[in-house]
């Protein structure tokens, strides 16, 4: 268990609604990340947030926001959903943004868009 | 950009044997980590590793082993005595280090599928 919640585990939702999804990072960790993980695309970063702001952005669509709360809980918001949203998401904590720690994953949330 | 490279097909080990699994990155940064994840089947990633730039020796963790060659850009992962929990996909990934504000993402290869053979 890497401390790290994800929830829901599973999701199952038609196109074009919206959904979120929710992370609270291991006790301590100020830094959140989410990714995504599909079968074309692997596992790319989308976003990451550092005590309540936003650090950086990767390959997340404009569909997709995110933002971290302050108690350090994080959402991962995705609207006008697609077939090609289907994937894993993973959000992930680490203690200390400037250096080179290892970032700890959820289990996941597996969204599917039918 | 960092790139991470993971080329080797679905890899096969029979149990009690070690095992190699290749990676190699590229990047421009003097300072950056790379990390090794295991996902198995159920789909969480563990991590596995860790082997710092600056790093004089090679990381060790348990039955792993990171082989790091810094002149060929190189970080393998060598799993010794396998066992058949070691089946999985396994990411090798890297993270430059940044300045405070600053990106600090992980950047994955496409995983290599190991499966160990009883």
């Amino acid at each position: 268990d890497s401390g790290v919640t994800q929830t829901p585990k599973h999701l199952i939702t038609a196109t074009g609604q919206r959904v979120t999804l929710r992370c609270s990072p291991r006790s301590g960790d100020l830094s959140v990340y989410w990714y995504q993980q599909s079968l074309d695309q692997g596992l790319q970063f989308l976003i990451q947030y550092y005590n309540g702001e936003e650090r950086a952005k990767g390959n997340i669509l404009e569909r997709f926001s995110a933002q971290q709360f302050p108690d350090l809980h994080s959402e991962l918001n995705l609207s006008s959903l697609e077939l090609g949203d289907s994937a894993l998401y993973f959000c992930a904590s680490s203690v200390i943004q400037g250096r080179l720690h290892e970032q700890y994953f959820g289990p996941g949330t597996r969204l599917t868009v039918t | 950009a960092q790139k991470i490279t993971q080329t080797q097909p679905g890899m096969f080990v029979q149990e009690k044997e070690a095992v190699t699994l290749d990676c190699t990155y590229d990047t421009s940064d003097p300072s950056y980590g790379l990390f090794w994840y295991k996902q198995p089947s159920s789909g969480e990633m563990i991590f596995l590793i860790y082997q710092g730039s600056y790093d004089q020796q090679n990381a060790t963790e348990g039955r792993y082993s990171l082989n790091f060659q810094k002149a060929r850009k190189s970080a393998n992962l060598v799993i010794s005595a396998s066992q058949l929990g070691d089946s999985a996909m396994y990411f090798c990934a890297m993270r430059e280090l940044i300045r405070t504000g600053a990106n600090s993402k992980l950047t994955f290869g496409k995983g290599i599928t190991l499966s160990v053979r009883p």
